[in-house]
């Protein structure tokens, strides 16, 4: 079956700073990965998801995530962290898109 | 465009009682989901349904009832709520291989 392991469950990060979120997946077969974002009081959002066409995919608000095989990591990145951005990230892996895994999520926190 | 609602938002309850979370959605999606969201856990998923009268169970199906007699309604039933499944219970929808919708979520607080 798969499972995700998100790496640290709350980062901080400055405004303007890099924003990385770590991912690591495993699946016996090709997977679709997900990154959501959850704001307080409400559901998940879908920032991006990657389905083997591009290993780079690139989603709403500025982030991105790159699909790495070798290391079966989906980390998610934004250049430039704005304040907006602090919310709760999930990543989750499928391998038939309906039978989702979550990881247990990363609250980002970001700094004036 | 209302999406996908649920319904209530907010549900306290005692321990033994019969509680139902009602989801709907008004995109004509096939597939609809429950999951419940615990801190440490993320989102774990309870039952989905591929279409009416299909469901399947999830990682967490015990202690939870779903029916799906019309396409756009996705009922979750506790049949004797128990402490620890007060949580926060969301509902999802999508087409085949499409990305899940997910509703505003209700939370459930057990007595």
């Amino acid at each position: 079956a798969q499972s995700v392991t998100q790496l640290g469950s709350h980062v901080s990060v400055s405004e303007g700073a890099l924003v990385l979120l770590r991912c690591n997946y495993s699946s016996s077969v090709p997977p679709y990965l997900f990154w959501y974002v959850q704001y307080p009081n409400q559901g998940l959002q879908l920032l991006l998801k990657y389905t083997s066409a591009a290993t780079l995919v690139k989603g709403i608000n500025g982030f991105e995530a790159e699909f790495k095989k070798s290391e079966t990591s989906f980390h998610l990145t934004k250049p430039s962290a704005h304040m907006s951005d602090a919310a709760e990230y999930f990543c989750a892996v499928s391998d038939n898109n309906n039978d989702m895994r979550f990881g247990a999520g990363t609250r980002l926190t970001v700094k004036p | 465009d209302a999406g996908i609602t649920q319904s209530p938002r907010y549900k306290i309850t005692e321990t033994g009682r019969q509680v139902t979370l009602m989801c709907h959605q008004t995109w004509s999606h096939s597939y609809m989901f429950w999951y419940r969201q615990d801190l440490g856990h993320g989102l774990r998923l309870i039952y989905y349904s591929a279409a009416a009268d299909i469901t399947d169970k999830g990682e967490v199906p015990d202690g939870y009832v779903v029916s799906r007699s019309k396409t756009e309604n996705f009922p979750l039933t506790l049949e004797s709520a128990t402490r620890s499944q007060t949580s926060v219970y969301f509902c999802a929808s999508s087409e085949l291989r499409g990305t899940q919708y997910f509703g505003p979520g209700t939370r459930l607080l057990v007595l």
